[in-house]
């Protein structure tokens, strides 16, 4: 099973809004990535997370707060978000952050921001 | 600054050709080459991989092209079916301990249609 799940599916929500997003993997795999990607671009890689420990930001604004309770489960915290965040976000998973860095992407969720 | 070039941007080919596309790098620490696929509405999926040690891999229908000295690659689908229109990444990692330790550098996409 390669399987990536993430809820919901679809997300609409206005500027003052607080929502989450949810990741969930059941492969054992130690290393967790959120990626929001724009129609007809490639994936921007946002958080890294290795063995629960956030390893890499890549500079995104605090109004995206990441989370990963356990090593099955990771969590995008979204708060006054603007329309320009309007993306799919994706979350993937590897067995680790090394050689084996193969990347199992989620069916994403579509964010809408008004 | 693109890491990986990939090209061309769009590709129309008919039912049963061959489809070819094409990406290069330049950090030589690359040592992981994954292709995705991806389908409106959906995540990638990884497609077919290859490491620097090895100059070509198939897998049924599709194939990578590795060339080290040129550092370049290239994923080949054979007898091109309408199923298998989509947007295709390329991409690059590197294994080795560092900041960009698990991070995957991705090619800008090219949106591959099938014409029965």
């Amino acid at each position: 099973d390669t399987e990536v799940t993430q809820t919901p599916k679809h997300l609409v929500m206005g500027m003052t809004n607080k929502k989450s997003l949810k990741c969930e993997q059941h492969m054992g795999h130690r290393a967790m990535y959120w990626y929001k990607q724009k129609a007809k671009k490639p994936p921007e890689l946002m958080f890294v997370y290795s063995y629960e420990k956030l390893s890499i930001n890549e500079s995104v604004p605090s109004r995206f707060s990441p989370e990963c309770p356990n090593s099955s489960l990771l969590n995008l915290h979204l708060h006054a978000l603007q329309p320009e965040d309007s993306a799919l976000y994706l979350c993937a998973s590897s067995p680790d952050r090394g050689a084996k860095n193969i990347q199992y992407f989620g069916a994403g969720t579509r964010l809408s921001v008004l | 600054q693109q890491q990986v070039k990939q090209s061309p941007q769009s590709l129309i080919v008919q039912k049963g050709g061959i489809s070819i596309i094409n990406c290069a790098y330049e950090n030589t620490a690359f040592d992981y080459f994954p292709w995705y696929q991806q389908f409106p509405g959906k995540g990638p999926a990884l497609l077919i991989a290859i490491r620097p040690d090895v100059s070509e891999k198939k897998e049924g229908r599709f194939t990578i092209s590795f060339n080290k000295s040129a550092k370049q690659f290239s994923l080949h689908i054979m007898d091109s079916q309408p199923g298998d229109s989509a947007t295709y990444f390329c991409a690059a990692s590197q294994g080795s301990r560092g900041s960009t330790l698990g991070r995957l550098y991705f090619g800008r996409g090219t949106q591959l249609t099938v014409w029965p």
